[in-house]
Formats: C-alpha cells, sequence, structure tokens
C-alpha cells in the first residue's frame, strides 16, 4: 500500500512564525497535493507540484509556498503564520494509470495562537 | 475550476440503500468522476471512479448517465461504520499538472 506520511500530527506555532510542514510518499509519484480543510468548507486546494522543482498554486496559495527538492518530499511553508492559517492540513500524492487516485497523509492539524 | 456540487448531508439509518449525487455540469471529455470518503480526523481514501455508464466494487456502485453531468454514488445496506463525508471530484487521466478540486462534501449520518 502507498504510504503518504506527514511529520507532525499536531503543531502550535505563534503569529509570525515561519513553519514547515513536511509530506513524504513512498511510491515515487510525480505529484504531490497540499490542502486545508476547515469546518464547512471542505477540501480547499493549496499548491500542487508535478515534478521535482515544478509547482502550480491551487485555489488559496496566498499565504503559503511549497518546496520539492526531492521526488518524494513536498514541503508546505508558511512564511508568517497567521490566526486564520489554524487548520487541518492535508498531504497527498497521486497515483497514474488506470487505476489513478489519490492517496492522503493523517492531516496535521495546526493552531496558530 | 472543476466544481462539483453535492448535498451538504444525508441521514440513513442501517441496512438501508443511500444515493448520493453530485453534478458536475462542466465535465470534459477526458474526465473520470471519483469518490473519496473521509472519517473524522482521518484523510480521504478512495471510494470508486468511473467514466461513463456504471462501476461496480466490493464497497459502492457508480452510476453515471449519458451525458455525464452528474453521477450518484450507491451504498447498498450502509450501516454505522458508513457515516463519514463524501466527496465527488472530476480528474483527467493525462498526467501531471492537473488541479484537484475538492468540493464541500456531503456529510452522510446513519443511525440504528
Amino acid at each position: 500500500d502507498v504510504k503518504v506520511t506527514q511529520s507532525s500530527r499536531y503543531l502550535v506555532k505563534r503569529t509570525g512564525e515561519k513553519v514547515f510542514l513536511e509530506c513524504v510518499q513512498d511510491m515515487d509519484h510525480e505529484n504531490m497535493f497540499w490542502y486545508r480543510q476547515d469546518p464547512g468548507l471542505g477540501l480547499r486546494l493549496i499548491y500542487f507540484s508535478y515534478d521535482v522543482k515544478m509547482k502550480e498554486k491551487g485555489d488559496i496559495p496566498e499565504g503559503y509556498s511549497v518546496s520539492r527538492e526531492k521526488k518524494e518530499r513536498f514541503s508546505l511553508i508558511l512564511e508568517s503564520a497567521s490566526t486564520n492559517q489554524t487548520s487541518m492540513y492535508l498531504c497527498a500524492s497521486r497515483s497514474e494509470g488506470e487505476n489513478e487516485k489519490l492517496f492522503f497523509g493523517s492531516g496535521t492539524q495546526l493552531s496558530v495562537l | 475550476l472543476a466544481k462539483t456540487t453535492q448535498p451538504i448531508s444525508m441521514d440513513s439509518y442501517e441496512g438501508q440503500e443511500v444515493n448520493i449525487t453530485c453534478s458536475h455540469n462542466n465535465i470534459a471529455t477526458n474526465d473520470y468522476i471519483t469518490w473519496y470518503q473521509q472519517f473524522p480526523s482521518q484523510g480521504p481514501r478512495f471510494i470508486i471512479q468511473g467514466y461513463k455508464t456504471k462501476v461496480t466494487n466490493e464497497v459502492a456502485s457508480l452510476f453515471i448517465p449519458a451525458d455525464r453531468k452528474s453521477s450518484t454514488l450507491s451504498l447498498p445496506r450502509v450501516s454505522l461504520s458508513d457515516t463519514a463525508v463524501y466527496y465527488c471530484l472530476y480528474l483527467r487521466l493525462t498526467g501531471g499538472g492537473n488541479k484537484l478540486t475538492f468540493g464541500t462534501g456531503t456529510q452522510l449520518k446513519v443511525e440504528l
């Protein structure tokens, strides 16, 4: 089975801090995604990457950046955390071919105080 | 934007069949329709995917009419453990560089 691992299950940070959320997948997938999930809003796409060093903005990229230096790792960066970035963050990688599907990590619940 | 529309919530009882419909009016020829299930405190997981007509697996069935502007996820004889949020989305199986956008999902609540 594909494994997508997010480095932290819970994080508490202060306003203005730089925050790194790490995600690693073990299936050599080219495509990786970062979503945030808030009550009543479903999953919203922040950024995605389709290859090493390649990235594209999702629907809500403001206040975030990403890094994909190695194929297996996709990092989400909050340059200066704000309280409105308190959320559940979900990373996913995508298999390709006939049975293409997304595999999600367990999520990181980030609280910005 | 690959936007889908689903009911916000549905209620059911154990043993009943549940049908959740999703509309995707601007689906393109190359797009497949995919459904995911999410339990609290977990990431979504894949349930089923199809292009047209009917697809069935051990978990659910997916019905897609000829115009493909909607799809219906059918869960036969639900149990309490099927209480979850269900998302539909459509994606293009043409390789990388594709945004995968989820809607707000349908909260299914199954009771005794």
